[in-house]
């Protein structure tokens, strides 16, 4: 049973390019959350996706927008890149079942996203 | 808000001896509360949740925390330390009964030296 895949694993890009970043939910998962974690910090909440919306949205800005498909996987996408950018980004899924309930998130092992 | 505060960032501790990661968090209402793990260029793990009953509570690889109300606490331990055991460690909580996201705590070291 395969768990949460992302890729790509690594990235670069500078300054003012866009990234697209993609996601696979585990098997039987219907909802997709992002996160963004900078170097030593803990992860910070962007986005949650489900029925192909945006559910819910952290404290991010409108360069940060993302997209789910009818089979849940998801995509990140970031405009106008930014040095602050730079970060493990975290993608983790879950039941729509789970979200009231005490299910834990399951994450992938991310997209290590650096600008020049 | 809710809020999770972790307030070591590197804890060090010698192989068989036991360890405590620290946690104390803030939230309305009763809480959810996670930990999870996090090794080298791997995304999280989960280790072990409180969501209500007994105040310990048994998780993965021989981990346990120990939820304090009073002291809105929820402390990571484990009676004998591994070497393999270390990693980053994260404390996470969100209401109970809401959809909303977990926030996290910024993250403790561990180091179990040999």
């Amino acid at each position: 049973d395969a768990g949460v895949t992302q890729s790509p694993t690594h990235l670069i890009k500078t300054r003012g390019q866009q990234v697209t970043l993609r996601c696979s939910p585990k098997s039987g998962h219907d909802t997709v959350s992002w996160y963004q974690q900078a170097l030593g910090q803990g992860p910070q909440f962007i986005f949650q996706y489900y029925e192909e919306e945006e559910r819910q949205r952290g404290n991010f800005p409108d360069r940060f927008s993302g997209h789910q498909f009818p089979n849940y996987s998801s995509e990140l996408n970031v405009n106008a890149l930014l040095l602050g950018d730079s970060a493990l980004y975290l993608c983790a899924s879950s039941q729509k079942s789970g979200w009231y309930s005490n299910q834990p998130q399951h994450f992938g092992d991310g997209t290590r996203l650096s600008i020049l | 808000a809710q809020s999770v505060a972790q307030p070591e960032d590197q804890v060090n501790v010698a192989e068989g001896n036991p360890l405590t990661v620290k946690c104390t968090y803030s939230v309305s209402g009763n809480p959810y509360l996670f930990w999870y793990v996090q090794y080298p260029n791997r995304g999280l793990q989960f280790l072990l949740k409180y969501i209500t009953g007994d105040n310990l509570v048994k998780g993965s690889y021989g981990f346990e925390a120990e939820f304090n109300k009073s002291q809105t606490s929820f402390h990571l331990k484990k009676p004998s330390a591994l070497v393999s055991d270390s990693a980053l460690y994260f404390c996470a909580v969100r209401p109970s009964g809401s959809a909303r996201q977990l926030t996290f705590g910024s993250g403790t070291q561990l180091t179990v030296l040999p």
